[in-house]
C-alpha cells in the first residue's frame, strides 16, 4: 500500500500571501489529521477530518482552515501568512481516530518557509 | 484537554547500552499510547504502541510499559545501535510530547 503523500514538499511564500497544502491518505483511511511542527513548539494538533467533516480542532487562529473531499484527500489552507507560520506541516491518516485508538500514519510533511 | 510531558529532551548513550524515555499524561480517559521515531527530513514513524488494557508490550529491542494509575508510560530500547539515533515522540490522544533527541555513539 502506498503511504501518506503530501504535496508540495517544500514551499516558500512571503508574508500576507496564502497557501494550500495537500494530503492524500493511505487507501481506505477515512480520518486525516494535520499537525504543525516547529523547533520551539514541537508537534501541535491543527485539526482532524473524517468523512468530510471536521471533528476536532486545535488551538490555532481562524487563518488556518482545512477541508476533506469525498475520496478522503484533504487540504489545509493558511491565509495572510506570518513569519511564525514557517514550519513543517504534517498530515497523518488513520482508519478512524475515534478515541484516538487507531494508529496514525504520517506523511513526509510540507516544509513551509515564510519570508 | 490532554497534556503530555516527555523526559529527557536529549539522551546520549554508548552503542549497546539501553535507553529509557518517559512520558506522563493528564487525561485518565486516554487509552492508546503510541511512540514515534522521526529521522531527519522525514515524518514521524510509529515504532510501538500500547493500549490501556495492557501493562507492557515488547517488539524485539523495543518495549513500552504503561502505568495507568500513575499516568505514565515509558519507551525502552535495549542494545542500542547508531541507527537508533533520531528524535522520539510519545503521544496521548491528539497531544504529543516535546520529543527526545537520542544519540547513540559508536
Amino acid at each position: 500500500k502506498a503511504g501518506v503523500t503530501q504535496t508540495p514538499r517544500y514551499l516558500i511564500k512571503t508574508r500576507g500571501q496564502q497557501v494550500t497544502l495537500s494530503c492524500s491518505p493511505i487507501s481506505g483511511h477515512r480520518s486525516v489529521s494535520w499537525y504543525q511542527q516547529t523547533p520551539g513548539q514541537g508537534l501541535q494538533f491543527l485539526f482532524e477530518y473524517f468523512s468530510e467533516t471536521q471533528r476536532n480542532k486545535g488551538n490555532f487562529p481562524g487563518r488556518f482552515s482545512g477541508r476533506q473531499f469525498s475520496n478522503s484527500r484533504s487540504e489545509m489552507n493558511v491565509s495572510t501568512l506570518e513569519l511564525g507560520d514557517s514550519a513543517l506541516y504534517l498530515c497523518a491518516s488513520s482508519l478512524d481516530i475515534v478515541n484516538y485508538q487507531n494508529t496514525q500514519y504520517f506523511g513526509p510533511g510540507t516544509r513551509l518557509t515564510v519570508l | 484537554g490532554e497534556n503530555v510531558e516527555q523526559h529527557p529532551s536529549t539522551l546520549s548513550v554508548q552503542e549497546g547500552d539501553s535507553a529509557v524515555i518517559k512520558c506522563t499524561y493528564s487525561d485518565s480517559a486516554s487509552n492508546y499510547f503510541p511512540w514515534y521515531k522521526q529521522e531527519l527530513g522525514k515524518g514521524p514513524q510509529l515504532i510501538i504502541d500500547i493500549r490501556s488494557n495492557v501493562g507492557e508490550k515488547k517488539d524485539q529491542r523495543i518495549a513500552v510499559t504503561l502505568n495507568k494509575t500513575a499516568k505514565h508510560f515509558s519507551l525502552h530500547i535495549t542494545e542500542t545501535q547508531p541507527e537508533d539515533s533520531a528524535v522520539y515522540f510519545c503521544a496521548a490522544r491528539e497531544r504529543f510530547g516535546a520529543g527526545t533527541r537520542l544519540t547513540v555513539k559508536p
